[in-house]
């Protein structure tokens, strides 16, 4: 079935530290891609997206591609802040017949001052 | 526009018993979805909605039902609390095409003693 694999934490960087969270799902079908991150106790909020290969989504500093040819939607942000410690989520989202996003298991990330 | 809500935002219940949760999708959404977070199985599918039709279902007991009222409102039940029943239970909204993008709300977590 679809699954999606990210690297498991937890994660800890300086601020203005380079960061990458791997990120790599089945290819089954077309999927869109997605990031969320979640603060504690809070709910997901949508990071960015990329319905398509060679889709590039960006938000807040964030980009990830999604690469077909590698079955990859890796995560990167050239400078992190202290702001930026949360949990980071991966998912994959299958429409007509499934309707449901797929998650990996999530990577923590710490960013110390 | 306001975001996806839930309510209760907490709730402690005991085995046995049986409770319901309420989300309120964005206005115009009409697909809902429901997850279940927790710290083993991280984030697994619940079910989906769209115009008070179930399109899909995950592979959860049939002690955990939902259903979609005619304002895109949607609830879930889960009768015969278990103490495993613990977790954070998102919900999620979209208009329901192909590729869109699904918006959380805050959760609700539930305790079971």
């Amino acid at each position: 079935g679809d699954s999606v694999t990210q690297m498991e934490g937890p994660v800890t960087l300086s601020e203005e530290a380079f960061l990458t969270i791997n990120c790599t799902y089945t290819a089954t079908g077309y999927p869109s891609l997605f990031w969320y991150v979640q603060y504690p106790g809070e709910g997901l909020q949508l990071l960015l997206k990329a319905t398509k290969a060679d889709d590039k989504g960006s938000n807040k500093g964030f980009e990830a591609t999604y690469r077909k040819e590698t079955t990859s939607f890796h995560l990167e942000k050239g400078s992190v802040q202290v702001s930026d410690s949360a949990v980071y989520f991966c998912a994959r989202y299958s429409g007509a017949g499934s309707y449901q996003l797929t998650f990996g298991k999530g990577t923590k990330l710490s960013v110390i001052p | 526009k306001a975001g996806v809500t839930q309510t209760p935002r907490y709730l402690i219940k005991t085995r046995g018993q049986q409770v319901t949760l309420s989300c309120s999708p964005i206005s115009g959404h009409r697909s809902v979805s429901w997850y279940q977070q927790t710290p083993g199985q991280g984030l697994q599918f619940l079910f989906e909605y769209f115009s008070e039709t179930q399109r899909n279902k995950g592979n959860f007991p049939g002690r955990f039902s939902g259903r979609q009222f005619s304002n895109s409102r949607s609830e879930m039940n889960v009768s015969t609390l278990e103490l495993g029943d613990s977790a954070l239970y998102l919900c999620a909204s979209s208009a329901g095409q192909v590729k869109e993008t699904q918006y959380f709300g805050p959760g609700t977590r539930l305790l079971v003693l």
